[in-house]
């Protein structure tokens, strides 16, 4: 069966400090891999998607990035953190051709003081 | 542009109610409509809606989509207290060369009485 990882679980970093968030699928090969925030009040926002490795999509400008070193690992980052940077960020997995079940890493609460 | 409209925002019910959660969407090259349940930490899934009118169930929960009339609803019957969550719709769009994008909506927070 398929699982899904993330850490850490829980991180507090001063602004302006580096980020690197980890997610890691294994029980499937080539999956989609996505990166999610939430907000306090606000609804998941997609942030990066990859279908492939080294193949990153970005959904919305931002301070962050992303990369896929190898089929089954993503890694978000960032080189200075914002206090706006704060929320709840989740990784998930797909395969398929689209139109398929998504499935969501047990995610990482980032707190930027 | 992509919107999903989820109504109501939250719902406080007591145990062994019936509620029924709705979802609209409005997204480009629609491909089908997931609902997830969002506890304290991440979304698990619940149903997958492709196709208009079958109706999917899971227990005491189930689901339906209208494509014609873009909407989905969830129904949750007899209530218990382990239903408190926010409840999440996400159509998924087409949106060219081979990728596909979730957008969510912002949730129904169902609180259940004892």
């Amino acid at each position: 069966s398929q699982t899904i990882h993330q850490w850490p679980a829980t991180l507090v970093q001063p602004v302006g400090s580096p980020l690197s968030l980890e997610c890691t699928v294994e029980g499937t090969s080539n999956p989609n891999l996505y990166w999610y925030r939430q907000a306090a009040g606000r609804g998941l926002q997609l942030l990066f998607y990859s279908v492939g490795i080294g193949q990153i999509s970005s959904e919305v400008p931002q301070n962050l990035s992303a990369s896929r070193p190898q089929d089954r690992q993503f890694i978000l980052s960032s080189k200075k953190l914002l206090l706006s940077d704060s929320g709840f960020y989740l990784c998930a997995w797909g395969t398929g051709t689209g139109g398929y079940e998504q499935y969501f890493g047990p995610g990482t609460r980032l707190t930027v003081t | 542009e992509d919107k999903v409209v989820q109504s109501p925002l939250s719902l406080v019910v007591h145990e062994g109610d019936t509620v029924t959660l709705n979802c609209s969407y409005e997204v480009t090259n629609f491909r089908s409509l997931l609902w997830y349940k969002q506890e304290k930490k991440a979304p698990t899934f619940l149903f997958m809606l492709t196709s208009s009118g079958i109706e999917k169930k899971s227990g005491r929960l189930s689901s339906i989509l209208d494509k014609k009339e873009l909407f989905s609803i969830l129904n949750i019957t007899a209530t218990q207290t382990g239903d408190s969550a926010v409840y999440l719709c996400a159509p998924w769009r087409d949106s060219g060369a081979g990728s596909y994008q979730l957008t969510f909506g912002k949730g129904t927070k169902l609180s259940v009485i004892p």
